[in-house]
């Protein structure tokens, strides 16, 4: 296992197409959290799931944006009628929550341009 | 509601001294700090985890301290180099049980001059 992947790692599109990114975590790893970062900011939390449960959606996070995880393994990330605003860095992390926590593992991101 | 609080102005120290980066976080009482690098156009990368029952914690050229009362992390580097310049982000896991999210700080860029 070489860690998070993340595809794919960049993407040009253009206002108002739908796009989807994939995320497959650490194989024995339980959690996986997406973020967004922009430029100069720390990563802004999105959603995640606990295995194939959603636990959580940012209440930032407008109705154009849903998240899957089948089966709890990889999960995608889909954003309808993009808008110029969602350019950033989405990145992908994965844990193993249990009775203690350890560090969360992130992948490469991908970066959307919406243009 | 929670907050978690990096300096966003740039740290610019000479190599060889230490740096200091501080994290303060707000009406939350965390089990734990995480502290990660991130270097431009990738993915943050773990450091140092410290619990609050841990004041202090090292990790090679690496200290970590966590001060429960003044709700305050600080994270510093001895002996800097030029390749430890980056991002350095603070992280905790907000919520209890089962449905806790970990949440970032904005991140201090830390950069060393030659």
């Amino acid at each position: 296992d070489t860690g998070v992947s993340q595809n794919p790692r960049h993407k040009i599109t253009k206002r108002g197409q739908n796009v989807t990114f994939r995320c497959d975590p650490i194989s024995e790893h339980n959690r996986l959290y997406w973020y967004r970062q922009t430029l100069g900011q720390g990563p802004e939390f999105l959603t995640y799931f606990q295995n194939e449960a959603q636990l959580e959606k940012s209440r930032l996070l407008s109705d154009r944006f849903s998240a899957e995880r089948p089966k709890g393994s990889f999960s995608t990330l889909e954003i309808q009628r993009t808008e110029q605003g969602d350019s950033a860095m989405y990145l992908c992390a994965s844990s193993f929550y249990g009775p203690l926590d350890t560090e969360a593992f992130f992948g490469q991101g991908t970066r959307l341009t919406v243009v | 509601s929670q907050k978690i609080e990096q300096n966003s102005e740039a740290l610019n120290i000479q190599e060889g001294k230490t740096a200091t980066l501080t994290c303060n976080y707000t009406n939350y009482s965390p089990a734990y700090l995480q502290w990660y690098r991130q270097d431009p156009g990738r993915g943050p990368v773990f450091l140092l985890l410290i619990r609050e029952n841990e004041k202090e914690k090292r990790k090679e050229r690496l200290k970590v301290t966590f001060d429960t009362t003044l709700k305050q992390s600080l994270f510093h580097i001895t002996a800097s180099q030029p390749a430890d310049s980056a991002t350095y982000l603070c992280a905790f896991l907000h919520g209890s049980g089962n449905t806790g999210k970990l949440i970032f700080g904005q991140g201090t860029t830390l950069q060393v001059k030659p």
